[in-house]
């Protein structure tokens, strides 16, 4: 089984500031897809950005952007500008283009947005 | 995007009661999920659902689980004598194309 690997449990941005959020993932594969989703209190996650592993160019999704770098296994969510709403559980996930067909997700990244 | 619905939004039910989670309604969609996150834990994979089959299935989707599409629209999850570890949060989604999958609001489960 894949494992994603998000290592900071919590998180605290001020509004308007810059946050990162760490992921890292094992896979022997070369084909892949990663994702970002939002989970808020509601409990309901949200797909926030995408990125295809043979892609080389960073996926940016408005104030949303990822730092890919495939060598390292790593791939950070950058949320610019934060904003209140953006106070979230994130979730980074994993999926095989070739072999079966789950998402492997991380235990997630609790960011708090500071007014 | 349309989402994937879900009902009932939240469940009470009796340890050893069965229980019956649906997605509602879809079509035309082929590719489905059903993924659990137990009250501050990770999302966990249970099982995979393709053109009517189960696709893939994990270690926690154990005979006590069944899926299926009766009327070729609504996808059920059935648990059929809930224990009190089943309580979480339960996920339905559909997975677009090849890559990115969409998830439901969630049923959660309270098994007492």
């Amino acid at each position: 089984a894949q494992t994603v690997t998000q290592s900071q449990p919590e998180m605290s941005v001020q509004e308007a500031e810059t946050v990162t959020l760490s992921c890292t993932y094992d896979t022997s594969e070369s084909d892949y897809y990663l994702f970002w989703y939002k989970q808020p209190p509601s409990r309901q996650m949200i797909l926030v950005i995408r990125q295809e592993a043979y892609k080389q160019q960073n996926a940016t999704e408005n104030r949303f952007s990822v730092n890919f770098q495939k060598a390292a296994k790593s791939f950070s969510l950058k949320i610019s500008d934060s904003q209140l709403g953006d106070a979230a559980m994130y979730f980074c996930a994993y999926r095989s283009a070739n072999t079966g067909n789950q998402f492997y997700f991380g235990t997630g990244t609790s960011l708090t947005v500071i007014p | 995007e349309p989402e994937v619905t879900q009902t009932p939004s939240h469940q009470v039910t009796q340890m050893g009661q069965e229980v019956i989670l649906r997605c509602v309604p879809i079509s035309n969609h082929l590719y489905f999920y059903w993924y659990r996150q137990i009250l501050g834990q990770k999302v966990e994979f249970l099982v995979s659902f393709y053109n009517n089959e189960i696709s893939e299935k994990s270690e926690i989707f154990d005979d006590q689980f069944s899926v299926e599409r009766p009327d070729g629209s609504n996808f059920t999850l059935k648990i059929r004598s809930t224990k009190l570890e089943d309580s979480a949060m339960y996920f339905c989604a559909r997975r677009v194309g090849s890559t990115e999958a969409f998830f439901g609001q969630g049923t959660r489960l309270t098994v007492v």
